[in-house]
């Protein structure tokens, strides 16, 4: 049983451009939250997802930034005209439940660096 | 003040040692996550408590939720447990979780 997936795991981009982030949760999870670390700062929540919902996006900017959960296919943080203030590593996590009652399982991340 | 306080911020010890860290919260909470990341690495779930107390190998986590604390002990620790171990709570209000400033531990051979 493959873990969550993240890819690409390091992305490089010039200011201007679009980053998309790509997480596959584990097989049998439909929940899925996004999260973005700083360099040499904790975890910031961005987005929680389920199927074709979003049900709290309160930790997103409010421009360029927007995140989807198809009903087929990889959850997509999706980050537009990126700004050098956007490196990061972003962190997908996925649980079969909610976070009160579901195990939390983390993707290695995916390593953003704008030039 | 924050609502999830941990410490200590840093701790160096020698391969061996008994570690402790300790994690408070503020907030009434629906459980509570220790996770662990190394260096440049990504991040392992290492328990999910409510209640009570979890063992996984030398880890060891705890939490009372009357004194709103959580403990994670490593017992002969090694090297390779050198991570930054963070606790984060879920809270009934709402779907994040608030992080811990995280422990930077590290173990000298």
């Amino acid at each position: 049983n493959a873990g969550v997936m993240q890819n690409p795991r390091h992305l490089v981009r010039r200011r201007g451009q679009e980053a998309r982030l790509r997480c596959s949760p584990m097989k049998g999870h439909s929940h899925v939250y996004w999260y973005r670390q700083l360099p040499e700062e904790g975890l910031k929540f961005m987005v929680y997802l389920q199927k074709e919902n979003i049900i709290d996006e309160s930790g997103m900017p409010k421009e360029r930034f927007s995140a989807e959960f198809p009903k087929e296919g990889p959850s997509i943080l999706r980050i537009q005209q990126v700004v050098r203030g956007d490196s990061a590593a972003y962190f997908c996590a996925s649980s079969t439940l909610a976070l009160s009652t579901g195990e939390l399982f983390f993707g290695e991340g995916s390593r953003l660096t704008v030039l | 003040k924050n609502e999830v306080e941990q410490s200590p911020q840093n701790l160096t010890a020698q391969e061996g040692e008994f570690i402790t860290i300790n994690c408070s919260y503020s907030v009434g909470i629906s459980a509570l996550h220790w996770l662990q990341q190394h260096p440049g690495g990504g991040i392992v779930s290492l328990f999910m408590l409510s209640s009570g107390k979890k063992k996984h190998g030398r880890l060891i986590a705890t939490i009372n939720i009357q004194e709103k604390h959580s403990s994670l002990h490593i017992t002969a620790s090694h090297p390779r447990d050198s991570a930054v171990y963070t606790c984060a709570v879920r809270i009934d209000s709402n779907y994040q979780l608030i992080w811990g400033a995280g422990t930077k531990l590290i173990i000298k051979p």
